[in-house]
């Protein structure tokens, strides 16, 4: 059963516009959350984290935001570039063994 | 430092066979973890090796199997393959427990 939920399989954007990702989950246990991206013929990179201590990690255009009580994560990228074109991926784990859950992904599109 | 590398990258098979995937972990990475990705699923967590012994385990069925060597070298197996194991195989590579993990480019296993 799906632990981790990306409900919007994919997502077109303008250059230099906000992109929004959505996430959900429903395993209260889960309190870490990670963003991977994905190229095609490529794995996924690590693209930014939060724990659940927090409820807002920032890195450079990227900002990850956590509500807990909505078990709703979200990805904001800000300004989008033609290079954030890719999967991303949400995932999360429990501290107690770190197994990752991932959702099934969002395909970002930006135009130029 | 070198990525995770997995071999084959490709690999077509007919049903009934076997297959075995290998994946070489970033050098001073133990632990070593595998994913299926299937269109609309999303990562679907295998198992995880750590120092040769298997730490984590996912809902798959027995036919899916796996090692870890003492160089951290890790393969899969897939016995007695059914169309549905058409999929691309991840293999993810951490040094410890809790710590990002680093993906290889996978292999595009295909069931005929």
């Amino acid at each position: 059963d799906q632990q981790v939920k990306q409900n919007s399989p994919s997502l077109s954007v303008q250059e230099g516009r906000i992109s929004i990702l959505n996430c959900d989950y429903t395993n209260s246990m889960f309190d870490y959350f990670l963003w991977y991206k994905k190229y095609p013929a490529e794995g996924p990179t690590f693209l930014i984290s939060i724990s659940s201590i927090k409820d807002k990690n920032e890195d450079g255009r990227f900002t990850v935001f956590l509500n807990k009580s909505a078990k709703h994560l979200s990805l904001h990228i800000v300004p989008s570039q033609p290079g954030d074109s890719a999967v991303y991926f949400c995932a999360a784990s429990d501290s107690n063994d770190y197994k990752l859950s991932f959702g099934a992904g969002t395909t970002v599109t930006v135009r130029a | 430092k070198a990525g995770v590398t997995q071999t084959p990258r490709y690999l077509i098979k007919t049903r009934g066979q076997q297959v075995t995937l290998s994946c070489s972990p970033i050098s001073g990475h133990r632990s070593v973890s595998w994913y299926q990705q299937t269109p609309g699923q999303g990562l679907q967590f295998l198992f995880e090796y750590f120092s040769e012994t298997q730490r984590n385990k996912g809902n798959f069925p027995g036919r899916f199997s796996g090692r870890q060597f003492s160089n951290s070298r890790s393969e899969m197996n897939v016995s007695t393959l059914e169309l549905g194991d058409s999929a691309l195989y991840l293999c993810a590579s951490r040094n410890g427990w809790g710590d990002e993990q680093y993906f290889g480019p996978g292999t595009r296993l295909t069931v005929t």
